[in-house]
């Protein structure tokens, strides 16, 4: 299983952010796809999670209204799109996939740094 | 949502020694879904501990977790040099999935 993740980007307040997970080594459909994110010297907070098949989404409260997780299953890949970017965004997003129908994340993109700056 | 505190913040051992670290929940985790996950500077988190105390595959046997209800343990028995890292509990029995603040683990 690898989950290879998009490049680092650097954004300006108020911009918009889109990360790619490309996934593979396993059957993309059959595994939801999580986000989680880590601001510089800080833990990890979860922001939400998708279902490959048909493509329903979850979020995080904190994250309603400006994170979109959508998926591309011709070409295994998810990805993550937050809008409105502030500087407290600044963060390494991270996809995880689920081990099976649990969530907890057995498997981890390697991270794109995010970068919020005027 | 659940609050998981972990502590101490930060423990300082030497190799060989056994280390403690705690993970208590505002409220009682359901079904007992608790994770532990250990991570190295600059890298992903890496799965430990699922289900309270089943090791991840290809985890050693010298990291075991235990506990139930709000308080949890990750126990690594004996201390080798790769275990010096950041380590952070994860509940996922109720929506939102939540991560303790974690457990530096240093070297003495």
């Amino acid at each position: 299983v690898h989950l290879v993740q998009s490049g680092a980007e650097v954004k300006k307040p108020g911009a918009s952010v889109k990360v790619s997970c490309k996934a593979s080594g396993y059957n993309f459909i059959g595994y939801y796809m999580h986000w989680v994110r880590q601001a510089p010297g800080q833990g990890l907070e979860w922001m939400g999670w998708i279902n490959p098949i048909g493509g329903g989404t979850n979020y995080a409260q904190k994250f309603q209204g400006r994170v979109t997780l959508t998926r591309d299953t011709s070409t295994s890949t998810a990805y993550m799109e937050l809008t409105g970017l502030k500087y407290d965004d600044t963060a390494v997003y991270y996809c995880a996939r689920v081990r099976g129908g649990l969530p907890f994340f057995e498997y981890w993109g390697q991270g794109t740094l995010v970068t919020v700056s005027s | 949502e659940i609050v998981l505190t972990q502590s101490p913040g930060t423990l300082s051992l030497s190799p060989g020694e056994r280390a403690t670290l705690s993970c208590r929940a505002s409220q009682s985790v359901s079904s007992s879904y608790l994770a532990w996950y250990q991570q190295t500077p600059g890298q992903a988190p890496r799965l430990l501990i699922y289900d309270v105390f089943s090791r991840a595959t290809g985890i050693p046997d010298r990291f075991s977790g235990s506990g139930s209800g709000t308080d949890f343990t990750l126990t690594i028995s004996r201390l080798e040099p790769e275990d010096f890292a950041v380590y952070y509990c994860q509940q996922y029995g109720t929506s939102p999935l939540t991560f303790g603040g974690g457990t530096k683990v240093e070297i003495k």
